[in-house]
């Protein structure tokens, strides 16, 4: 399977411990995204990085969330001192570089439960 | 700011009707728009994007999408809906605010299909 791939699938954790997430993109691509999908909305932008590179922050993402993609590879989404507000589905997705084709292509996501 | 709305929360059609899954866009420029869809616990799927040409771009699964600028809309459409059609779709804009390649979602439209 070349697709992008999102470990763990579910992640139960207990409010304020640390959770990390991985993603793998499809191999070739060099951009890679994160977005945060709550019941009943669509996926909301985190944040965004082109190789290492990450250049691009949401302000939903807050001091506690940190992510790398530190060989321009996969990725790793950090999350600390958990919060309840922190439950969603975490998405990754990757694309191509600057001239297209632009869409971008997601993982199957990893559904974050906080207690 | 970008923005994209789906009107409808849900849409119900009985299968072999024609099916039609409404969007329409707010952006400064030109639009880049997408349609994705998602089944249950999985990832989202492209379908069909329009960027510029024809009005009318086919994507995915028999989808097709009519880009309408004066209403700035981007309908989803089927000529022959299946019940596997059942599913959220998304529409979604390309916002390149800052420069960067990232989507702007809508809050999605639950299709549901009656045999």
């Amino acid at each position: 399977d070349t697709g992008v791939s999102q470990n763990p699938r579910h992640k139960i954790t207990k409010r304020g411990q640390n959770v990390t997430f991985r993603c793998d993109p499809i191999s070739e691509h060099n951009r890679l995204y994160w977005y945060r999908q709550t019941l009943g909305q669509g996926p909301e932008f985190l944040t965004y990085f082109q190789n290492e590179a990450q250049l691009e922050k949401s302000r939903l993402l807050s001091d506690r969330f940190s992510a790398e993609r530190p060989k321009g590879s996969f990725s790793t989404l950090e999350i600390q001192r958990t919060e309840q507000g922190d439950s969603a589905m975490y998405l990754c997705a990757s694309s191509l570089g600057d001239m297209g084709p632009y869409e971008q292509y997601f993982g199957p996501g990893t559904r974050l439960t906080v207690t | 700011a970008q923005s994209v709305a789906q009107p409808e929360d849900q849409v119900n059609v009985a299968e072999g009707n024609p099916l039609t899954v409404k969007c329409t866009y707010s952006v400064s420029g030109n639009p880049y728009l997408f349609w994705y869809v998602q089944y249950p616990n999985r990832g989202l799927q492209f379908l069909l994007k329009y960027i510029t040409g024809d009005n009318l771009v086919k994507g995915s699964y028999g989808f097709e999408a009519e880009f309408n600028k004066s209403q700035t809309s981007f309908h989803l459409k089927k000529p022959s809906a299946l019940v596997s059609d059942s599913a959220l779709y998304f529409c979604a804009v390309r916002d390149v605010t800052g420069g960067y390649n990232k989507l702007i979602f809508g809050a999605g439209t639950r299709l549901a299909v009656h045999p």
